[in-house]
């Protein structure tokens, strides 16, 4: 069972607004990812990091910025949301560093930008 | 470079019947991994099973199981004795061992059982 925490789950928000998607796990993983998916849709990676004060962009661009001070949290800002933000963000964690682990996910932030 | 493929973009069965989803890879590692993930309509993504290329047992959970065929890089899944609770989009995943390590996502397949 995977101990990884997402706040909020859902997000209704105005354009402009600046806003930060939490993300938190207790097991210790070194390696966090952000996704950013359509409902039902396929995932893309946007960021990840391998450990505190390592970040890093994913495959697919986007205006967000994340930050990596605690090796348990990884939290995700949009400095002016628009409505082309709205998506599910899903925050996931794997480890340890020296191997290749299972990523596991949290529940995700369901945000809408109006 | 690593490819995921589901081709199965939507599946509807009538509850307990057999339902088998569809995983075809691409890489040229030959060492990597490969996963299979559940999405609900809750929006969370729940980890099923893992498995490295070197071990091509097939592999049975319950209902679930899970057929590997390096010959035809392939991982499919198959859910037996279908219930309503195994409706969910599912996705298929690849991650190679001496790569960047990230994980390659097929587009999912939606499955709906009908009761």
């Amino acid at each position: 069972e995977a101990d990884i925490y997402q706040t909020p789950r859902y997000l209704v928000i105005g354009t402009g607004k600046k806003i930060t998607l939490e993300c938190s796990q207790t097991m210790g993983h070194d390696k966090m990812y952000w996704y950013q998916q359509d409902p039902g849709m396929e995932l893309h990676l946007i960021h990840y990091s391998y450990g505190v004060n390592s970040t890093e962009k994913g495959d697919l661009s986007s205006e967000s910025t994340v930050s990596r001070i605690r090796t348990e949290h990884f939290p995700l800002t949009l400095e002016s949301a628009r409505p082309s933000h709205t998506s599910q963000y899903l925050c996931a964690s794997s480890g340890p560093l020296a191997g290749t682990d299972t990523q596991y996910f949290g529940p995700g932030t369901r945000l809408t930008v109006l | 470079a690593q490819k995921v493929t589901q081709a199965q973009t939507e599946i509807s069965v009538v509850e307990k019947e057999d339902v088998t989803l569809d995983c075809v890879y691409e890489t040229r590692d030959t060492t990597y991994y490969l996963f299979w993930y559940k999405q609900p309509p809750s929006g969370e993504l729940v980890f099923l099973i893992r498995r490295n290329s070197f071990d091509e047992q097939n592999e049975i959970s319950g209902r679930y199981s899970w057929n590997f065929q390096k010959s035809t890089s392939s991982f499919n899944f198959t859910i037996t004795a279908s219930q309503v609770v195994d409706s969910a989009v599912y996705f298929c995943a690849l991650i190679a061992r001496f790569g960047n390590e990230k994980l390659t996502f097929g587009t999912g397949t939606r499955l709906t059982i009908i009761p």
